[in-house]
């Protein structure tokens, strides 16, 4: 696509119930990252892949947190029994590979999570 | 690992204005990146510019001009002519030019909530 998409835009859910944020990088884009963003914060790291490599997982908050890249393009967030704390934007950006990274990340909307 | 720190948590200025934000990072490297970001309400952060630690010449794109200071480890957005829409958080990040990518690559400060006033 043109651009990094992500979905769902907004979502509330029930504390203890497991959520899934989708983000599509732009086509072509081999590195991938995950940010968490909470009210009036910058940007917290959370995972990266770069192409068929391991991800980088250092920044995950909790072994609740997870996330996979199928077919090195969609990436799935997923958060189980979610808690309070987690609400937050999730925010998702891809870039290109490591020859022609400029350091430019390119970012989705995000996915602002509200957890009651 | 690099820090990135933005010392301004908000400010406010009248369109037209010219506006400065502050930037400081800390490295020891020599090569690496350095950007300022941009996110509107709508939620998007948008690259605004970047300068490469080689660089002595100051980058500049339209009304958005940065002063960097190497030596001070300082990098500082000027604003000019401020409009309405420039009203965002601004986000300083810093990248090392051969970064791995990861928890190694950008690193970001906590941003500055800029308003313009009509």
């Amino acid at each position: 696509g043109a651009g990094v998409s992500q979905s769902p835009s907004n979502k509330v859910t029930e504390k203890g119930k497991d959520v899934e944020l989708r983000c599509d990088p732009i086509s072509g884009h081999t590195a991938l990252y995950w940010y968490r963003q909470s009210l009036g914060q910058g940007l917290e790291f959370l995972i990266y892949f770069q192409g068929n490599s391991a991800p980088d997982k250092s920044g995950l908050p909790s072994d609740r947190f997870s996330a996979e890249r199928t077919g090195g393009s969609v990436s799935t967030l997923t958060i189980q029994r979610t808690q309070q704390e987690d609400s937050a934007v999730y925010l998702c950006a891809s870039s290109l590979g490591l020859a022609e990274n400029t350091g430019e990340l390119f970012f989705g909307e995000g996915s602002r999570l509200t957890v009651l | 690992a690099q820090t990135v720190t933005q010392s301004q948590p908000e400010m406010s200025v009248q369109e037209a204005e010219t506006v400065t934000l502050s930037c400081t990072y800390d490295t020891s490297e020599n090569n690496y990146y350095l950007f300022w970001y941009k996110q509107p309400p709508s939620r998007q952060m948008i690259l605004v510019i970047r300068q490469e630690a080689y660089k002595q010449q100051n980058a500049t794109e339209n009304r958005f001009s940065v002063n960097f200071q190497k030596a001070a480890k300082s990098f500082s957005l000027k604003i000019s002519d401020s409009q309405l829409g420039d009203t965002a958080m601004y986000f300083c990040a810093f990248s090392y030019m051969y970064s791995g990518g990861g928890a190694d690559g950008l690193t970001f400060g906590k941003g500055t909530h800029l308003i313009i006033q009509p």
